[in-house]
C-alpha cells in the first residue's frame, strides 16, 4: 500500500533560521512526488513536482530534493511569511491514473 | 483566470438534511478531483473524473455521496442524508493532463450538527 509520512508535525523557527522538511514513501512505482503549501482557511497551493531521485527544484527560499525513499523541503533565512502548513503527495504506477496520496503535512512557524 | 472556484464557501446544516457542493474547475482543465479534509485523516481523495466521466469513486465513503460532472465546466458533490461525521473541508482541484499538477480551490466548510 502507497504511504506517505512526514515530519516533524510542527516546526517553530526564528525568522532566519534555515532548516528542513521531511516525507518519506513508500510506493509501487513513483509517477511524481508533489509539494504543496496550505494557508489555513484556503486550498493547498502547488509548489514542486519532482520525478526521478537526484532531481532538485528551487524557489525563493524553498528548495526540494528527493531521493528514492524520501524527498525534503529545504528553508533556508525563512520569513515569518513562509508560515503555513507543507504537504506532500505522491502518485504511484500502482494506484489508480490520477491519485495523490498526501501526507498529514507540516505546520511550519516562523517568528520574527 | 480565476482559478478552481467553489461554492459555498461555508455550509451549515442539520443531520439528515441533503448538501450540494459545487465546483468550477480552470477552464482547459480535463480532470477534476474532489477531496475531504479532517484534522484525523488529512486530506483524501474522495472521486475523480476525466473528460467528465468518473473514472475512480473508491474513496466515496458510501452510499450516501455521491458526485456527477455534466460538463466540463461543472461538477456537484451531494450528500444525502448528511450526518455530523461529514463534518470537514471538501476541496475540488483540477488538472489540465495526467502529467501536471492538480490546482485547488479555497474549499467549502461543511458542518453537519
Amino acid at each position: 500500500e502507497d504511504q506517505v509520512t512526514q515530519s516533524p508535525e510542527a516546526l517553530r523557527l526564528q525568522e532566519g533560521e534555515s532548516s528542513s522538511l521531511n516525507c518519506s514513501y513508500t510506493v509501487s512505482g513513483l509517477r511524481g512526488l508533489f509539494w504543496y503549501r496550505q494557508d489555513p482557511g484556503k486550498g493547498p497551493e502547488f509548489l514542486f513536482t519532482l520525478y526521478s531521485a537526484g532531481e532538485e527544484k528551487e524557489k525563493e527560499r524553498l528548495k526540494a530534493t528527493l531521493t528514492k525513499k524520501e524527498s525534503f523541503l529545504h528553508i533556508t533565512a525563512p520569513k515569518p511569511e513562509d508560515s503555513a502548513t507543507y504537504l506532500c503527495a505522491v502518485r504511484s504506477y500502482g494506484g489508480s491514473q490520477g491519485n495523490l496520496i498526501f501526507g498529514k503535512g507540516t505546520k511550519l512557524s516562523v517568528k520574527p | 483566470d480565476a482559478g478552481v472556484i467553489q461554492s459555498p464557501r461555508h455550509e451549515v446544516t442539520e443531520m439528515g438534511q441533503e448538501v450540494t457542493l459545487r465546483c468550477k474547475p480552470i477552464s482547459g482543465h480535463n480532470s477534476l478531483f474532489w477531496y475531504r479534509q479532517t484534522m484525523m485523516r488529512g486530506l483524501e481523495l474522495l472521486i475523480y473524473f476525466n473528460n467528465n466521466v468518473p473514472i475512480d469513486d473508491s474513496g466515496m465513503p458510501e452510499d450516501r455521496f455521491s458526485a456527477k460532472m455534466p460538463n466540463a465546466s461543472f461538477s456537484t458533490l451531494k450528500i444525502q442524508p448528511s450526518e455530523p461525521r461529514d463534518s470537514a473541508v471538501y476541496f475540488c482541484a483540477s488538472r489540465q493532463r495526467e502529467s501536471s499538477e492538480q490546482y485547488f480551490g479555497p474549499g467549502t466548510r461543511l458542518t453537519v450538527t
